[in-house]
């Protein structure tokens, strides 16, 4: 069964360095989707990605944070300048456009540390 | 803006209890809910999901949840509930596909313990 896959799995970084978080969503899925959860607390929104365009985006991404797909199968999430308060779990999930319901695919997620 | 509320955080149940997990959302038009298994250290696992039709929806792991448009509410339940279910259970909802992104929007999730 195909699946979403993220690397890292847990990506320790210093406060001010740039992380990239990768993703390879579902081979036919045309929709992409980034979400995080601070230990603890629910799950958020970051931003949807559609044909090579960022369309919705939440206040939670800033400047700081950028969406590529750089190929035909990954897509990735840039965090520019790390802060303390970008530690989370940040998932990845993809959905089939062709599909007439909303179902979203999740990855296994990447443990972001900030020290 | 949609929203939806757990007002549940922790739930305690003995291994072949029913359990019932209660969900309430709030969102404008028809919404698309769904409940996600989260277990440790792992990511999120599609139980169910209800987009029209039957209220009672049938997901995998003998969970089922019913939707209830006059109380805004799409409670998960399970008639025995295992070992295995100890998880955090999110309930979320969607936009309809209105070309828009369809972000979901999550629940503070429910921690649900199991005792043997």
């Amino acid at each position: 069964e195909p699946e979403v896959t993220q690397t890292p799995s847990h990506q320790v970084t210093q406060m001010g360095q740039e992380v990239i978080l990768r993703c390879v969503p579902i081979s036919n899925h045309l929709y992409f989707y980034w979400y995080r959860q601070i230990l603890g607390q629910k799950v958020e929104f970051l931003v949807s990605f559609y044909n090579n365009e960022i369309s919705e985006k939440s206040e939670i991404f800033d400047d700081q944070f950028s969406v590529e797909r750089p190929d035909g199968s990954n897509f990735t999430l840039k965090i520019r300048s790390t802060k303390l308060e970008d530690s989370a779990m940040y998932f990845c999930a993809s959905r089939r456009l062709a599909s007439s319901y909303n179902e979203q695919f999740f990855g296994p997620g990447t443990r972001l540390t900030v020290l | 803006a949609q929203s939806v509320t757990q007002p549940d955080i922790h739930i305690t149940v003995s291994e072949g209890a029913s359990l019932e997990l209660r969900c309430n959302y709030s969102y404008g038009a028809t919404p698309y809910l769904f409940w996600y298994v989260q277990s440790p250290g792992q990511g999120l696992q599609l139980l169910l999901k209800y987009f029209s039709g039957d209220t009672l929806v049938q997901g995998i792991k003998g969970f089922e949840a019913e939707f209830k448009r006059s109380q805004s509410s799409f409670n998960l339940r399970k008639p025995s509930v295992h070992w295995s279910d100890a998880a955090e259970y999110f309930c979320a909802v969607g936009a309809a596909l209105t070309g828009g992104g369809n972000k979901l929007t999550f629940g503070t999730g429910t921690q649900l313990k199991v005792e043997l």
